[in-house]
């Protein structure tokens, strides 16, 4: 079965500062992996995505990830934390092939990130 | 933007009744899903719905849970006789052909409290 790893409940960052949230993943095959943000009372919204391609993914808000296979990481990242970053963030995998495990997304428990000013 | 919208954004129900939970996704998407968090946990996935049927359903999604897409742009998820258990953060999503591969768009989702 597919799963995904936030080793950390809790990451705290001071703004200007860079900040990593660590990911990592089990599914068979090729992985299709994506990063959520939630903030208080609201949805989970897209931050970005890796299909295939540049193991750098670019995405929303100056976020981006690295996909490294040999890891089985995706961890998220930011050159320059705001506090407007403090939000809960979710790491998701989606296997590629049916059979090999489940078209649908599976979460992370979540990784709260706090931005201290 | 297009967004996915759920209503209502808040219900309380008596455990043993029925409560149904409305969604309208994107309008020109042909997946949709709910996903459910309980307090303090993970988002997991309950069930896929295309092409009028459903596609795929976890464990979670037994026989007390159904879903509809009763007109050309509703989304409901009906639990028949709730428990206590079922007190939770609903999401409800849609995706564009590809199925998820271009992306899974949530909507602000409906928070449960079965008393």
């Amino acid at each position: 079965a597919q799963s995904v790893a936030q080793p950390e409940d809790q990451v705290n960052v001071a703004e200007g500062n860079p900040l990593t949230v660590k990911c990592t993943y089990s599914v068979s095959g090729n992985p299709y992996l994506f990063w959520y943000v939630q903030y208080p009372n609201r949805g989970l919204q897209f931050l970005l995505k890796y299909i295939t391609g540049d193991n750098l993914v670019k995405g929303s808000y100056g976020f981006e990830a690295e996909f490294n296979k040999s890891q089985t990481s995706f961890h998220l990242k930011k050159p320059s934390a705001l506090v407007s970053d403090s939000a809960l963030y979710f790491c998701a995998v989606r296997a590629t092939v049916r059979g090999a495990g489940s078209y649908q997304l599976t979460f992370g428990k979540g990784t709260k990130l706090s931005v201290i000013p | 933007e297009p967004e996915v919208t759920q209503t209502p954004s808040h219900q309380v129900t008596q455990m043993g009744q029925e409560v149904i939970l409305r969604c309208v996704p994107i309008s020109n998407h042909l997946y949709f899903y709910w996903y459910r968090q309980i307090l303090g946990q993970k988002v997991e996935f309950l069930v896929s719905f295309y092409n009028n049927e459903i596609s795929e359903k976890s464990e979670i999604f037994d026989d007390q849970f159904s879903v509809e897409r009763p007109d050309g742009s509703n989304f409901t998820l009906k639990i028949r006789s709730t428990k206590l258990e079922d007190s939770a953060m609903y999401f409800c999503a849609s995706s564009p052909p590809g199925q998820g591969v271009y992306g899974y768009t949530f909507g602000s989702g409906t928070r449960l409290t079965v008393v």
